[in-house]
């Protein structure tokens, strides 16, 4: 299982949007709306952000969003903030039962 | 609230194997599904596989079958992990995670805080 692709580096001003894609197969992300999304501060465990494509868990900002079409998954982040400067990864469940991981993506905070 | 609290660090020899430990408290030990997932210094993440400790047999990925170990023990509510014939491209961060697949909930909640593993002769 081959992870899932991810662009290595995205960076943008306080107050912008930004997009971060994850594209997979037809064998994990096209085939289930099954994709969570993670940001992993530096020296920290990953802390989830994004369930099921683009459900939001209690408690994180509604800055967050997420949207699937086709084989890729993608996380929007609203209204950049120094604080969301961060990595971020994309998951998705598999036709194997497994999970795959993107390849991580930094985001910078001009 | 589910914790999750992991062994600690871990120095190892190229050749032997590691034993890392995973204990979870304020859960439903039995039905949920204990992950393990990795990340090399600089790297990504990388998901080992997952036991659902009433099921007992686990689910790994590829990459580690025969030569990764994940068990569980309703009695202590630990899930284990164990790694063999390791290499210093074993060296990394080992993370257990909780989903709840018997749920339907396919996402990683919450995490252990990460148990380093070095090999190195």
């Amino acid at each position: 299982q081959s992870a899932l692709t991810q662009p290595a580096s995205v960076s943008g001003s306080p107050g912008q949007s930004i997009t971060i894609s994850c594209t997979g197969t037809s064998s994990d992300v096209g085939n289930y709306n099954l994709v969570s999304w993670y940001q992993q501060h530096p020296g920290k465990a990953p802390q989830f952000i994004l369930y099921d494509v683009n459900k939001r868990p209690s408690g994180v900002s509604h800055r967050f969003s997420g949207s699937k079409s086709g084989n890729t998954a993608s996380l929007t982040i609203s209204g950049l903030r120094a604080e969301d400067e961060a990595d971020y990864f994309c998951c998705s469940y598999t036709t194997t039962s497994t999970y795959v991981f993107g390849t991580g993506t930094k985001v910078t905070v001009l | 609230q589910v914790q999750l609290v992991q062994s600690g660090a871990e120095v190892k020899k190229p050749g032997s194997s590691v034993k890392v430990s995973c204990k979870a408290s304020g859960g439903t030990f039995s039905r949920d599904s204990f992950n393990w997932v990795r990340q090399a210094p600089g790297q990504g993440l990388e998901w080992m596989g997952r036991i659902i400790p009433i099921f007992g047999t686990p689910n790994y990925a590829q990459k580690f079958q025969g030569r990764v170990t994940i068990t569980a023990d309703e009695s202590t509510t630990t899930a284990y992990m164990e790694l063999s014939s390791l290499t210093s491209e074993d060296t990394a961060v080992y993370y257990c995670a909780r989903d709840q697949k018997l749920e339907l909930k396919n996402w990683f909640d919450p995490w252990g805080q990460g148990t380093l593993v070095t090999v190195s002769s």
